[in-house]
């Protein structure tokens, strides 16, 4: 157990819809990072949240888009759902903002666009 | 913008046999890291490596890098079947505190 959270486990919804994912981060880490990964592929960085600020991003669309509150857990708000949207995303929790320590994967939500 | 390959994509071996995977990056790196998902699991952080030239080995896993700081590998002895899944490396990129993750190599292992 990593002690990142996430949820829902699995989610299945229609091509159009919008859907939110959460995550909470391990105890005492700052950052939140997103990551898509599609069948068979490698993990695609999406975006960073450092303390409730966006710090990097990657390939993510402009259909996708994350927030980081107070609290610090994230939500990764995914709209207009396309058929290829369908993926493991996974969020990952860092203690700080820099790239020197490891980081703590969540369990994944798999996502299906029908 | 930063890139990091890995090489192979696949690869299956009988158990006992040595497995390695190479990471190689575009940039100087100013550390690489790696690390394992197993089949519909997680992935889970294995080891950091900073030093130029740094060998680091845990149990029968070996990893190694590069004198430049642009490559490395993951050598495996004698392969178990608990040693299955996909192996990644990933190096930090120039936006700081982002982390470029290669492809993966993915292991299979039969008995």
């Amino acid at each position: 157990d990593s002690g990142v959270t996430q949820t829902p486990k699995h989610l299945i919804t229609a091509t159009g819809q919008r859907v939110t994912l959460r995550c909470s981060p391990r105890s005492g880490d700052l950052s939140v990072y997103w990551y898509q990964q599609s069948l068979d592929q490698g993990l695609q960085f999406l975006i960073q949240y450092y303390n409730g600020e966006e710090r990097a991003k990657g390939n993510i669309l402009e259909r996708f888009s994350a927030q980081q509150f107070p609290d610090l857990h994230s939500e990764l708000n995914l709209s207009s759902l396309e058929l290829g949207d369908s993926a493991l995303y996974f969020c990952a929790s860092r203690e700080g903002a820099g790239d020197h320590n490891e980081q703590f994967f969540g369990p994944g939500t798999r996502l299906t666009v029908l | 913008g930063q890139q990091v390959m890995q090489i192979p994509q696949y690869q299956h071996v009988q158990e006992g046999e040595d497995f390695t995977t190479y990471c190689n990056s575009s940039t100087t790196l100013s550390n690489i890291q790696w690390y394992k998902q197993r089949p519909g699991g997680h992935p889970v952080f294995l080891i950091q490596l900073v030093k130029s030239g740094e060998v680091k080995k845990q149990k029968r896993l070996t990893f190694q890098f590069g004198e430049a700081k642009k490559n490395s590998s993951l050598h495996i002895t004698a392969t178990q079947t608990t040693d299955v899944g996909t192996y990644f490396c990933a190096g930090p990129d120039t936006n700081a505190g982002k982390s470029t993750f290669g492809d993966g190599t993915t292991l299979t292992v039969k008995p």
